[in-house]
Formats: structure tokens, C-alpha cells, sequence
């Protein structure tokens, strides 16, 4: 286990309403990021939060948002569902640590830890 | 979107034998790859990973292949077990300002015959 929580685990809504994800990050990471993946497909990257704003965005609409508060956890709201929005939502928690010590302009590469997911279902 | 298919690729192997996963990726300058593996109901799990300036990474069982020239990864599994059966895919690293994202491939489905 990576130590990730997600909630709800299951859900279904009806097209046009709203929901709200929660996801606990891994203790010690400050860095959460959420993934949409469609049955038989990938995880696509929605977007990431660091010190509690948003930081990149892959592309979807804005209807896609979230927060992250002071003890790192976050949570991801989707307005106005609609039927594709039926997915697997993951969460995954890691840790920023600046550059690499000495390689100038060189990121560290932060290992993601993902959680077990909310299945989400739009009918 | 970036992953591709709905029908993901399926590769069954005998219990014991070693297994080859391939993977195309399209960022000519990504420098970071992952390999995933996801059981049924679960987040994707870690499994190796590479840098761009190496050609070779070996862990417990599994190693790792990058062909730059052609963007090509791999994901070799020794003396395949049941337990490895799952669907396993490649990820792309690309940075954003404080942090990285994943770029996903579309995946395969191991399948271990006993």
C-alpha cells in the first residue's frame, strides 16, 4: 500500500450534477496530483497542486477543479457532469524538492505514489 | 487524448517463462520513463524506472529498455509468475513548474497461464 487514501470509493451521479473527491496524500509529500482513466484506457493527468495552488493542468475544461489545503490533502470537483466523466479518478501524492543539488536547470524527478481511485459513474 | 484505444493489447505467457511488454512513447524530449503495473481495482503501482541517459536498468525480475533513436521502451519479466498478472503500462515524464507530470501509454494486459 503507498499510503494514499481516496473518497468515496464508489460513486454515481446523474449528468448535470457536481461531486467532490477527496484524496489524503502520503505523509511527508506536499504535492498532490489527479488523473482521470477511462475504462480500457490510461491515466490522463488533470492537473497538479503544490503549497496549495494549482501547478499545471492537463487539458480539461474548467468545470474541473480543486483545492489543496495545509495539511496536503486535496480534493477534485467536477461541475455540470456529463456522461463521459464516467472514469476512474486517481489521486497521487509526492514530494517537490527543487532542482537537483549541483545540475543547474535540472528538476528533481518526484516519484508519484498513487491511491486505489474513486470509481466514478455518470448516468 | 493521449492514450490510445479502447481495446488495450493482451499478452499471455506461461507460468515461469519471461515476458516482453513494449511501449512507444512521443516526446522526443521527455528524459524520465516509468513502468506501472495496475491490478484490477487498485492505483497503478511502481515498478522500475529510467533516466534518458541510460539504455539499460535492471531491478528484481524485471529490467528495463529505452531506445532513444526510435522512442521505443521495454519491460522484460523474468520467470513470469501468476502474480504478475496485470495491466502494465509506460509513463513519460514531463515537468511542470514545481513538480512532474505523467504521460500515460494506452497499456497492456499480462495474462499468466498456469
Amino acid at each position: 500500500e503507498t499510503g494514499v487514501t481516496q473518497s468515496p470509493t464508489h460513486l454515481i451521479k446523474t449528468r448535470g450534477q457536481q461531486v467532490t473527491l477527496r484524496c489524503s496524500s502520503q505523509s511527508g509529500h506536499n504535492t498532490v496530483s489527479w488523473y482521470q482513466q477511462a475504462l480500457g484506457q490510461g491515466p490522463q493527468f488533470i492537473f497538479q497542486y503544490y503549497r496549495e495552488e494549482e501547478n499545471g493542468r492537463g487539458n480539461f475544461p474548467p468545470r474541473f477543479s480543486g483545492l489543496q489545503f495545509p495539511n496536503y490533502s486535496s480534493e477534485l470537483n467536477v461541475n455540470a457532469l456529463e456522461l463521459d466523466d464516467s472514469a476512474l479518478y486517481l489521486c497521487a501524492s509526492s514530494t517537490y524538492r527543487g532542482y537537483i543539488s549541483g545540475l543547474a536547470g535540472v528538476p528533481s524527478h518526484n516519484e508519484q505514489f498513487f491511491g486505489p481511485g474513486t470509481r466514478l459513474t455518470v448516468l | 487524448g493521449e492514450s490510445v484505444g479502447l481495446h488495450l493489447p493482451t499478452l499471455s505467457v506461461q507460468e515461469g517463462d519471461n515476458s516482453i511488454i513494449n511501449c512507444a512513447y512521443s516526446n522526443s524530449a521527455s528524459d524520465y520513463f516509468i513502468w506501472y503495473k495496475q491490478e484490477s481495482g487498485k492505483g497503478p503501482q511502481f515498478i522500475i524506472d529510467i533516466r534518458s541517459n541510460m539504455d539499460k536498468r535492471q531491478g528484481q525480475r524485471v529490467t528495463v529498455l529505452l531506445n532513444k533513436t526510435v522512442k521505443h521502451l521495454s519491460l522484460q519479466i523474468a520467470a513470469t509468475q501468476p502474480g504478475d498478472s496485470a495491466v502494465y503500462f509506460c509513463a513519460e515524464n514531463t515537468n511542470v513548474e514545481y513538480g512532474n507530470k505523467l504521460v500515460f501509454g494506452a497499456g497492456t494486459i499480462l495474462r499468466v497461464k498456469s
